[in-house]
Order: C-alpha cells, then structure tokens, then sequence
C-alpha cells in the first residue's frame, strides 16, 4: 500500500526555524514526485512547490519561492519542507502528496502537519 | 483569490444530484490542461475524486463523474449521502505560472 506518513503538529515561535517530514512507504521513492500543499485557516488548498527524488529536481510555486526549502533523504525516502525564519502568517496545515511523472494529479496525499506560529 | 472559480457552496437533500463547477482561463483549462477532483473531509488527508477531467480511481463510486466541454468543467454527485458533506476542489497545472493551481473550495452540504 502506498503511504505518507507526515511528523506530528508543532508549535514555534516568530524567527524560529522549523523542518517538517513526510515519510514515503509502498512505491520506489525515486520515481515519483512528491510536492507540499498548505492550508491556512479557513482557507483553500495551495500548492507550495514539489521534488522528485530521483535527480532532486525542485519546483517552487512563484508566490513562495525563497520563502520555504523542499529536499529529499533517498536513504530513509523522506521528503523536507523546512523554513529558516518562521512567521505567524505560516501557521497553516501542511500536505505532502505524490505525483506520477506523467500526470497532474496529486495521490495519494498525506495526514498533514499542522504548524502553529505564535508568540 | 484563487486561479480556478469555484462556487463556495451547493447543498442538496439526500438523494438529489449537484454540480460544482470549476472555472479557468486560457493558461489552464483553455490551454488543454485536465481538471482534478478531490474531496477534503475535515481532520483528513484529501482524496482523489477524479482525474484527468473524468476518470474515477478504484474506490470511488459511480455517484462521483466530471465532465470537461471547452473551458467548462463540472463535478456532478447524484444520490447524495449525507457522507458526501464535504469540502471539494479541482486541481489543474497553469502553464503561464508553471504551477499546480487549486480552485477555492466548495463546501457540500447535504441538507
């Protein structure tokens, strides 16, 4: 069965630096994409950005770019979503879903991390 | 304000049909680009509802069809269960952003 299994919900403070992990199990890790999806509050679904494992080629979505960092561990076939300096408009819940290289749709999706940001 | 216009709600009674529709521009859905569906219960994962405009993955029943003519595309659910009550998006890749676009979110309610 094909699974992501995502690090559990944290809370941080404004300026401080946080990586959250989405764990991948049932497929070959390298070959498929593997993107970020935020949800702030009583919001919609966002794509943030994706990685493929493979060759560790990373896509940002324009709006976010420099703002957050995706990466990959092939060895444990683990996915990163990492900030240096977090700020209160980052609280949101966070998704990691696969991609098929050949498609445009997202499954199966992780359970989310929910990242609070308050001081 | 999101790339792709849903309608923020529809409601229907038990066993009624509604649609959602999902609407682009020609750096999306105009280009050729598939609509994705998927359902998003609270405290849940979301859950692919259909792929590539009309396709159902293994699981999902037959209640659940999309349909794509031009720039218009739709999510119809006919016999409403009270277990359909749930938030819905669709999903496309803009070509002038190079991203993954979602719409806004419907949310179903069954009355």
């Amino acid at each position: 069965e094909v699974q992501l299994v995502q690090s559990g919900a944290e809370v941080k403070k404004p300026g401080e630096s946080l990586k959250i992990s989405c764990q991948a199990s049932g497929y070959t890790f390298s070959k498929y994409w593997i993107a970020w999806v935020r949800q702030m509050p009583g919001k919609g679904l966002e794509w943030m950005g994706i990685i493929y494992p493979g060759d560790l080629d990373t896509k940002y979505s324009p709006s976010l770019q420099g703002q957050v960092t995706i990466s990959a561990d092939r060895s444990i076939s683990t996915v990163y979503l990492q900030w240096n300096s977090l700020k209160a408009s980052d609280t949101a819940m966070y998704y990691c879903a696969r991609r098929r290289p050949d498609s445009n749709w997202f499954d199966p999706w992780g359970q989310g991390t929910l990242v609070t940001v308050s001081s | 304000q999101s790339v792709l216009t849903q309608p923020p709600s529809v409601s229907g009674a038990p066993g009624q049909r509604v649609t959602i529709s999902c609407t682009g521009s020609s750096s999306n859905i105009g280009a050729g680009s598939d609509i994705h569906w998927y359902q998003h219960l609270p405290g849940t994962a979301p859950k692919l509802l259909i792929y590539g405009n009309r396709n159902r993955p293994s699981g999902v029943p037959d209640r659940f069809s999309g349909s794509k003519s031009g720039t218009s595309v739709s999510l119809a659910i006919s016999g409403l269960q009270a277990e359909d009550e749930a938030e819905y998006y669709c999903q496309s890749y803009d070509i002038s952003l190079s991203a993954w676009v979602f719409g806004g979110g419907t949310k179903l309610t069954v009355l």
